[in-house]
């Protein structure tokens, strides 16, 4: 299975740039896809296809990668983004999902 | 607009099964595969599979092969999962889902939070 490794956990202050990265075990193209979750709720898509946004996503988020390597940008970060962010690939069978990065504003 | 409603929490002894539903609404049921994801408590998500209600071709996650069976009833717009031969590792929260007009899980349902236990 196609292993997607993520940080644990990141801390920033409200205003600063924050990326979350996903580095991918082997090729999945563009086809990797980004979820906010916050607690007691189910998962949101933010970013679809790598660097995508979806509807009624603000654009302080972004998208970036291919193939192995991807990243989750959120600028201006806001104190309403405290939540885990899922990274998720869907080229490769079966998809799979990263481990979440949990951010934490301070 | 698209909802899935699942239904609710549920308690099952260990070696029993567990059957789930998922009522879509505002889409056509038959037009997307409806997929199934677990979440165990505090961890990552992981999906079990993917069923096409026009037909009922499936997708499994070969982990899940033998434990998840996925159905549909296009007549009410439901999709079913049954989870049998339940341990405490099956304790989750098991959502369905849906992609939209491109890849990525648009719609998911708001969960179903099933826990093992004697």
């Amino acid at each position: 299975d196609t292993v997607l490794t993520q940080s644990p956990v990141l801390a920033v202050s409200p205003g600063e740039r924050v990326s979350i990265s996903c580095r991918a075990s082997e090729g999945v193209s563009s086809y990797l896809h980004w979820y906010q979750q916050k607690p007691r709720q189910q998962p949101k898509l933010l970013i679809y296809e790598a660097s995508n946004l979806a509807a009624g996503v603000p654009a302080r988020f972004s998208g970036s990668g291919s193939g192995t390597d991807f990243t989750l940008t959120i600028d201006p970060v806001e104190a309403d983004d405290t939540a885990t962010y899922f990274c998720q690939q869907s080229w490769n069978e079966p998809r799979t999902f990263g481990s979440g990065t949990k951010l934490e504003i301070k | 607009q698209v909802k899935l409603l699942q239904s609710g929490a549920a308690v099952v002894k260990p070696g029993a099964s567990v059957k789930m539903s998922c009522k879509a609404s505002g889409y056509t049921f038959t037009d997307y595969w409806v997929s199934w994801v677990m979440q165990s408590h505090g961890k990552s998500l992981e999906w079990i599979g993917e069923i096409y209600p026009d037909g009922g071709a499936t997708n499994f996650n070969e982990k899940f092969k033998g434990k998840a069976t996925m159905t549909v009833d296009k007549s009410t717009s439901t999709a079913y999962m049954e989870f049998s031969r339940m341990t405490s590792e099956d304790s989750a929260i098991y959502y369905c889902a849906r992609r939209g007009y491109y890849p990525g899980f648009a719609y998911w349902g708001q969960g179903t939070l099933v826990t093992v236990s004697s």
